[in-house]
């Protein structure tokens, strides 16, 4: 079952809301990914977790907080996003975190904010 | 020089021919070599995945790798119209992270 899941499929918040988005994956995988896609672009890492530890974290702005709860479950909480934040937000998982590992995508979460 | 150049298309071709995706990468380090297909709205998913020089084929899929010239390529044959959709080419960088670096995608529109 090579399966990454997602919710919510889609959200719209205002500028002072505050969500959170889920992934989680049942593959065994310890290492998690959050990617950030605006449209006609490849996607771009936020965030990397390795046996449940961040590692990887690419200079994203502190309103994007990631959370790793255990090795199947990834959170992004958002608050006070900009609307230059809409995007498609896509969780992967692989299995350690390493190189030659392939990277198993989500369906991912569309992301408006007004 | 971007970390992994595809030339963004569209690249057009008809029916039943083969299609041919280029990649480019400047790593010379990066062991390990990926495609990805993504429809328009929907996520990316694995088509192929390359770690030596050579060629891999799976079903219709061929990729095809050369490190000496630092390029990947994918051929796609007998192309379909579901073949329509942006394909991504992902590398690893030379340090053991795990980070994908991703090409800006070719977009190919196969016409019936």
């Amino acid at each position: 079952d090579t399966e990454v899941t997602q919710t919510p499929k889609h959200l719209v918040m205002g500028m002072t809301n505050k969500k959170s988005l889920k992934c989680e994956q049942h593959m065994g995988h310890r290492a998690m990914y959050w990617y950030k896609q605006k449209a006609k672009k490849p996607p771009e890492l936020m965030f990397v977790y390795s046996y449940e530890k961040l590692s990887i974290n690419e200079s994203v702005p502190s309103r994007f907080s990631p959370e790793c709860p255990n090795s199947s479950l990834l959170n992004l909480h958002l608050h006070a996003l900009q609307p230059e934040d809409s995007a498609l937000y896509l969780c992967a998982s692989s299995q350690t975190g390493t190189n030659q590992e392939t990277q198993y995508f989500g369906p991912g979460t569309r992301l408006l904010v007004l | 020089q971007k970390e992994v150049e595809q030339n963004s298309g569209p690249l057009s071709v008809p029916e039943g021919a083969i299609a041919s995706l280029n990649c480019t990468y400047s790593d010379r380090g990066s062991q390990s070599f990926f495609w990805y297909r993504q429809y328009s709205g929907k996520s990316p998913e694995l088509i192929m995945s390359i770690y030596s020089n050579g060629d891999k084929e799976d079903g219709r899929f061929t990729a095809q790798l050369n490190k000496a010239s630092q390029y990947v390529s994918l051929l796609i044959r007998d192309s379909q119209p579901s073949d329509s959709a942006t394909y991504l080419c992902a590398v690893h960088g030379s340090g053991n992270t795990g980070k994908l670096i991703f090409g800006q995608g070719t977009t190919l529109q196969v016409k019936p």
